[in-house]
């Protein structure tokens, strides 16, 4: 059973350029989490989406950031107009629908941004 | 909203000896989990092991274990005989279980932990 996939593992974009982000959640998870990792910092949150449904997107700048998951295909998260504050790990994570103890999160091996 | 705290930055720690990393969180609510994530050099989070707030009992994963002080907001990590593999970065991280709020993870900002001989 593959895990969750992330691609591309290292990203470099140009100022100005758009970035998009990849991930294939685990067999049989249809919730998927984005999160960022700014250097020497923890995960943050940005948003939250089950196939077709953004859940919760409170942790997600208002502009140049959006996110799908499709229902056929990985989730993408796309980074328009990049900037070098941008440049950071974005994590994917997956989890089973059910709620309660069973709600474990998963984690790809993320995608470095490096914005020039 | 929640806040979870791990105020070591750095530990280290002898091949073989055990370590314990602290982390505190503030929430009001009840009913929540609480996990402590690995991040070694590949940068892949791995989980470790998971706490229901519920259960007075505290979680062990074989040489890992933790110390849950719910009225304190306490949750430190035990990692018993010490493995040179055990060096990475240690996240603790707060999950609600409350009905109609949304799944999300908060993270403290970690502590690396280094391994010596």
């Amino acid at each position: 059973n593959a895990g969750v996939m992330q691609n591309p593992r290292h990203l470099v974009r140009r100022r100005g350029q758009e970035a998009r982000l990849r991930c294939s959640p685990m067999k049989g998870h249809s919730h998927v989490y984005w999160y960022r990792q700014l250097p020497e910092e923890g995960l943050k949150f940005m948003v939250y989406l089950q196939k077709e449904n953004i859940i919760d997107e409170s942790g997600m700048p208002k502009e140049r950031f959006s996110a799908e998951f499709p229902k056929e295909g990985p989730s993408i998260l796309r980074i328009q107009q990049v900037v070098r504050g941008d440049s950071a790990a974005y994590f994917c994570a997956s989890s089973p629908p059910s709620r309660g103890a069973k709600n474990i999160q998963y984690f790809g091996a993320g995608t470095r941004l490096s914005v020039l | 909203a929640q806040t979870v705290t791990q105020s070591q930055p750095e530990m280290s720690v002898q091949e073989a000896e055990t370590v314990t990393l602290s982390c505190t969180y503030d929430t009001s609510e009840s009913d929540y989990y609480l996990f402590w994530y690995k991040q070694p050099p590949s940068r892949q989070m791995i989980l470790v092991i998971r706490q229901e707030a519920y259960k007075q009992q505290n979680a062990t994963e074989n040489r890992f274990s933790v110390n849950f002080q719910k009225a304190a907001k306490s949750f430190s990590l035990k990692i018993s005989d010490s493995q040179l593999g055990d060096a990475a970065m240690y996240f603790c991280a707060y999950r609600s279980a409350e009905a109609g709020t949304a799944s999300k993870l908060t993270f403290g900002t970690g502590t690396r932990l280094q391994v010596t001989l």
